[in-house]
């Protein structure tokens, strides 16, 4: 268990509507990252976050903004959400040590209707 | 550019069968790291196994084994005797540094394994 919490785990929204979506973790990694998966994509990288009020973008970061003002959480929002960003998103964090691999939350159901 | 290909989209078996899953890498660093994840039906990413470029040993445990050979730019994963509780999407995913200490994970599309009883 890597102590990673996600909030919500499900929601449905209308189109044009503000959606932030929390990750929160219990062990003051440094790194956190935002993830979308999709169908016939696998995951694709958002956002990610290298320590407090640090982040930068992924391949897919249009239309989402990110912000760390906590070790502990790292938010993601949806200015105004579309259709296209109905996903199921993933929050992970990166463990001590050199080596990259991320352990995961248990995702976020989003449906933008 | 860091590209990895996992060219099995559905891979069906019956209960008990082996089942090799493919995964072809691109990458022009000299230090980078190789994962797989597991994803079951419900829903979550299971870390299974990390191997970095300078160790091409083998490994296996239990039912599973990883091969990784530079050569091909592959790292391909076997489950021995597969059981209906290995039904689940299977994620390649390579690792390199991306400045800083921070690090790039790039995942595959997965492959869906189905096995039948």
């Amino acid at each position: 268990d890597a102590g990673i919490t996600q909030s919500p785990r499900h929601k449905v929204t209308e189109t044009g509507t503000p959606v932030t979506l929390r990750c929160h973790q219990t062990e003051n990694h440094r790194y956190m990252y935002w993830y979308r998966q999709d169908p016939g994509h696998g995951l694709r990288l958002i956002h990610y976050s290298y320590g407090v009020k640090d982040t930068d973008k992924g391949e897919v970061s249009d239309g989402y903004s990110v912000s760390r003002s906590k070790t502990e959480d790292f938010l993601l929002t949806l200015e105004s959400a579309t259709s296209s960003q109905t996903s199921v998103y993933f929050c992970a964090i990166r463990t001590s040590g050199n080596t990259g691999e991320l352990f995961f939350g248990e995702g976020s159901r989003l449906t933008v209707l | 550019a860091q590209k990895v290909t996992q060219a099995q989209t559905e891979i069906s078996v019956v209960e008990k069968e082996d089942v090799t899953l493919d995964c072809v890498y691109e990458t022009r660093d000299t230090t980078y790291y190789l994962f797989w994840y597991k994803q079951p039906p419900s829903g979550e990413l299971v870390f299974l196994i990390r191997r970095n470029s300078f160790d091409e040993q083998n490994e296996i445990s239990g039912r599973y084994s990883w091969n990784f050979q530079k050569s091909t730019s592959s790292f391909n994963f076997t489950i021995t005797a597969s059981q209906v509780v290995d039904s689940a999407v299977y994620f390649c995913a390579l690792s390199e540094r991306s400045g800083g200490s921070n690090y790039k994970l790039t995942f595959g599309k997965g492959t869906l394994l189905t096995v039948n009883p």
